[in-house]
């Protein structure tokens, strides 16, 4: 694709409940990131993949948070027993290289009821 | 961390040079200074980035002082829509992730 997608755009989740988020990178992109946007405030940094090597999660709040990239593409942020401080926006970014120009997708609006 | 401070609201008039001020005053030799923007409901957006020299692009202008402790973003002529939340951003050349603050909310009036 043109972008960095994400799906789903919007989820609501019932407190206690696990949720998967999927990131599309733009094709060929090695590097790969994940942020959690809380309201009203900037993008924290939760996790770094370059390739399917995870080589920084020093940024997940908790062992609850936990990311994948398999085959080095496609993205998987998994929260389990969500809890409502996890009520964020959590955008996933790419970049052709490390340290390359990254680009964001629109972001996953999770809503813990 | 490097850490930088913005204003948290900027108002400008349609068509009139903007300047977008960031302190970093505790930036180091190999920190990249870069300037992102988030349109409502949007993903942050890439704008311009340097490391001493003031650089420019199609979409803005990077000025850069002379001991790197600050920096502004110059948007030539505004439109409603440059109307964004803009984050000053330090980048360690040694690593990936970037740490945004709160940055600066900038209304556009017509």
């Amino acid at each position: 694709g043109a972008g960095v997608s994400q799906s789903p755009r919007y989820k609501v989740a019932k407190r206690g409940q696990d949720v998967a988020l999927r990131c599309d990178p733009i094709s060929g992109h090695v590097s790969l990131f994940w942020y959690q946007q809380a309201l009203g405030q900037g993008p924290e940094f939760l996790t770094y993949f370059q390739n399917e090597a995870q080589l920084d999660k020093s940024g997940l709040p908790s062992d609850r948070f936990f990311a994948e990239r398999p085959e080095g593409s496609v993205s998987t942020l998994k929260i389990q027993r969500t809890q409502q401080e996890d009520s964020a926006v959590y955008l996933c970014a790419s970049s052709l290289v490390a340290g390359g120009r990254t680009f964001f997708g629109q972001g996953t609006r999770l809503t813990v009821v | 961390d490097a850490k930088t401070t913005q204003p948290n609201s900027m108002e400008s008039n349609e068509e009139e040079p903007v300047h977008l001020p960031c302190n970093h005053s505790t930036i180091s030799g190999t920190d990249y200074i870069h300037w992102y923007r988030q349109l409502p409901s949007q993903g942050p957006e890439y704008v311009i980035h340097g490391l001493t020299s003031n650089v420019n692009n199609r979409m803005a202008s990077l000025a850069i002082a002379e001991d790197r402790k600050s920096s502004t973003l110059i948007l030539h002529r505004a439109t409603l829509r440059d109307a964004a939340v803009y984050y000053c951003i330090l980048r360690d050349v040694n690593f990936n992730k970037f740490y945004f603050g709160s940055g600066t909310k900038l209304n556009v009036k017509p």
